[in-house]
């Protein structure tokens, strides 16, 4: 696609459960990105895919995220155990060149 | 660790009149410095980026930025705001090794008619 395509656009959950976003992201982009904005804030960086591997995974908040680039395409942010904190917005982005990343609108998610 | 802090959570200005959004960075090395822009109900989008190359930096929709080391800032302007600038701009860094950008908390402009 021309962009970064993120589903769904909106996750309603409850509580402990488990939850995927997928990120799709431009084609061609070998570096991927996954940031978590809460309201008012600006984006917190939680990982980043160069290629298949996580290149730097310092920001994953605790052992119930975990994302995956099995092919170094898509990538797919796990949560699980959700709890009400983890409600935010998700956005996922891609690049090329260092800096200039491209992004989605963002999965939305509500924990109930 | 690097980090932006952006002055003034919003900013309210008239049509036609000048724009100023500040932005100071904390890192130990030569940064990336960049501006993004949120449009209501859009992703992020990138306005401009310094990298080292020229202190004043052009970016898209009449937007610039300069780079001032000894004030650690880059603050954006614009010389006349339009009705479509309202939007949410954030300011972000990444060192020269690392290809994460850290945002700062946003500021969201206002432009009154």
């Amino acid at each position: 696609g021309a962009g970064v395509s993120q589903t769904p656009s909106n996750k309603v959950t409850e509580k402990g459960k488990y939850v995927e976003l997928r990120c799709d992201p431009i084609s061609g982009h070998t570096a991927l990105y996954w940031y978590r904005q809460s309201l008012g804030q600006g984006p917190e960086f939680l990982i980043y895919f160069q290629g298949t591997g996580a290149a730097d995974d310092s920001g994953l908040p605790n052992d119930r995220f975990f994302a995956v680039r099995p092919e170094g395409s898509v990538s797919t942010l796990k949560i699980q155990r959700t709890e009400r904190g983890d409600s935010a917005v998700y956005l996922c982005a891609s690049s090329l060149e260092a800096g200039e990343l491209f992004f989605g609108e963002g999965s939305r998610l509500t924990v109930l | 660790a690097q980090s932006v802090t952006q002055l003034g959570s919003h900013v309210s200005v008239s049509e036609g009149a000048l724009v100023l959004l500040r932005c100071n960075y904390s890192s130990s090395v030569p940064p990336y410095l960049f501006w993004y822009v949120q449009y209501p109900n859009q992703g992020l989008q990138l306005l401009l980026k310094y990298t080292s190359a020229a202190t004043l930096v052009k970016g898209i929709n009449g937007f610039e930025a300069e780079f001032k080391k000894s004030e650690t800032s880059f603050h954006l302007t614009k010389p006349s705001a339009h009705m479509s600038d309202a939007a949410e701009y954030f300011c972000a860094v990444s060192d020269t090794g690392r290809r994460a950008l850290t945002f700062g908390s946003g500021t969201r402009l206002q432009v009154q008619p």
